[in-house]
């Protein structure tokens, strides 16, 4: 069976510290990917970035970046200089390879504060 | 382009009615999925349509059902309501299944049985 852990349910932060939502994840899959959606207060979940199974690159766009370590099943995402628009809960969700469905997280609700 | 409708977007009813919601998915779009979403289980996976097909199904009773139309616009059906089916009812579309790809949401349909 699949399984996204996010440990962390909610975090705070004053303007322009870096956070870290964690994401571990399980499956048995070989091929599967891993997603992180962002979900403001209107409630559209907004994608942010997709990564496969094999590739295991870090990828930054502009003050996001993604650490996806097979190895320790962790896919963990970093906002630097948070902004009070970042604020919103922050989904990582898990997808085997040939499906549409996604296995979410139970989300992370981050409040950045001026 | 437009993004992905749905409607209504709020919609209260009584236990024991039915409802219908609807997804217009974006346009040239043909997989729609439909997610729930509770304080208490989170995002949970309904159905995936492709091609007025039913390629996925998540662990939901049988008082859940949907269906996609010729034109891909998707509907879901809750029979016999429960007051745990209150909830936000997410709508997702991708350009085809067999991904997984982007998938983009829409706003939701905000249920609430009273």
């Amino acid at each position: 069976a699949q399984k996204v852990t996010q440990a962390q349910t909610e975090i705070s932060v004053v303007e322009k510290e870096d956070v870290t939502l964690d994401c571990v994840y399980e499956t048995r899959d070989t091929t599967y990917y891993l997603f992180w959606y962002k979900q403001p207060p209107s409630g559209e979940l907004v994608f942010l970035i997709r990564r496969n199974s094999f590739d295991e690159q870090n990828e930054i766009s502009g003050r996001y970046s993604w650490n996806f370590q097979k190895s320790t099943s962790s896919f963990n995402f970093t906002i630097t200089a948070s902004q009070v628009v970042d604020s919103a809960v922050y989904f990582c969700a898990l997808s085997q390879g040939g499906s549409e469905k996604l296995v979410f997280g139970k989300g992370m609700k981050l409040t950045v504060n001026p | 382009k437009a993004g992905v409708t749905q409607t209504p977007r709020y919609l209260i009813k009584t236990r024991g009615q039915q409802v219908t919601l609807s997804c217009s998915p974006i346009s040239g779009h043909r997989s729609v999925s439909w997610y729930q979403q509770t304080p208490g289980q989170g995002l949970q996976f309904l159905f995936e349509y492709f091609s007025e097909t039913q390629r996925n199904k998540g662990n939901f009773p049988g008082r859940f059902s949907g269906r996609q139309f010729s034109n891909s616009r998707s509907e879901m059906n809750v029979s016999t309501l429960e007051l745990g089916d209150s909830a936000l009812y997410l709508c997702a579309s991708s350009l085809f299944a067999g991904g997984p790809i982007e998938q983009y949401f829409g706003p939701g349909t905000r249920l609430t049985v009273t």
